[in-house]
């Protein structure tokens, strides 16, 4: 069975600039979080998706980021445009439905914005 | 606020040894505990989670964690380190917190075993 899979691994963009990441869940998983590591500090929960609707969006940091999940299977999140603190790790993850289920997490897409 | 908290940035251990990466939590009713390790270059790994019954819970690769409610706390151990378990390691709780049910984490504690 594939996993949570990311794209891209890894991407150095100038401030300014737009960049998109893809998240693609496990198969038959309705729930999508999206979540973010800046250096050395904690991993932060940016949104949850419930199929194609967002169930919560409280973590994201402001109107520069955008996550859509059309038709209720991948999901991108665009930052634009892309300021310095917006370099970290960008995680993804999908579970089933269940409140004690564990999320499975992607590799991550490193960006950097210089 | 919910929070979690690991209070040490790095646990150095010599192989053989027993570990202990360490675990605090706040939040408000009966949480689900989780434990995730992040090897280089790859994606966050379950290891082990707490639901409800025995306080003490097995997982992968020879990890358990202790859940203690009075001391809001889920400690990972193991009682052998290995050279391979060097890796982060994040303590992470699942509940309904304000704005929807979703996983808080800690901010990770890097495990160095030397052999």
């Amino acid at each position: 069975e594939a996993g949570v899979t990311q794209f891209p691994s890894h991407s150095v963009i100038e401030k300014g600039q737009t960049v998109t990441l893809r998240c693609d869940p496990i198969s038959g998983h309705d729930n999508l979080y999206w979540y973010r590591r800046v250096m050395g500090k904690e991993i932060k929960f940016l949104l949850h998706f419930v199929k194609e609707s967002k169930q919560d969006e409280s973590g994201m940091p402001n109107n520069r980021f955008l996550a859509e999940r059309t038709g209720g299977t991948y999901s991108t999140l665009k930052v634009q445009p892309a300021e310095l603190e917006d370099s970290g790790v960008y995680f993804c993850a999908s579970s089933q439905d269940g409140e004690g289920t564990e999320a499975f997490f992607g590799q991550g897409t490193r960006l950097t914005v210089v | 606020a919910q929070s979690v908290a690991q209070p040490e940035d790095q646990v150095n251990v010599a192989e053989g040894n027993p570990l202990t990466v360490k675990c605090t939590y706040s939040v408000s009713g009966n949480p689900y505990l989780f434990w995730y390790v992040q090897y280089p270059n790859r994606g966050l790994q379950f290891l082990l989670k707490y639901i409800t019954g025995d306080n003490l819970v097995k997982g992968s690769y020879g990890f358990e964690a202790e859940f203690n409610k009075s001391q809001t706390s889920f400690h990972l151990k193991k009682p052998s380190a290995l050279v391979s378990d060097s890796a982060l390691y994040f303590c992470a709780v699942r509940g309904p917190f304000t704005g929807g049910f979703k996983t808080i984490f800690g901010a990770g504690t890097r495990l160095f075993v030397k052999a």
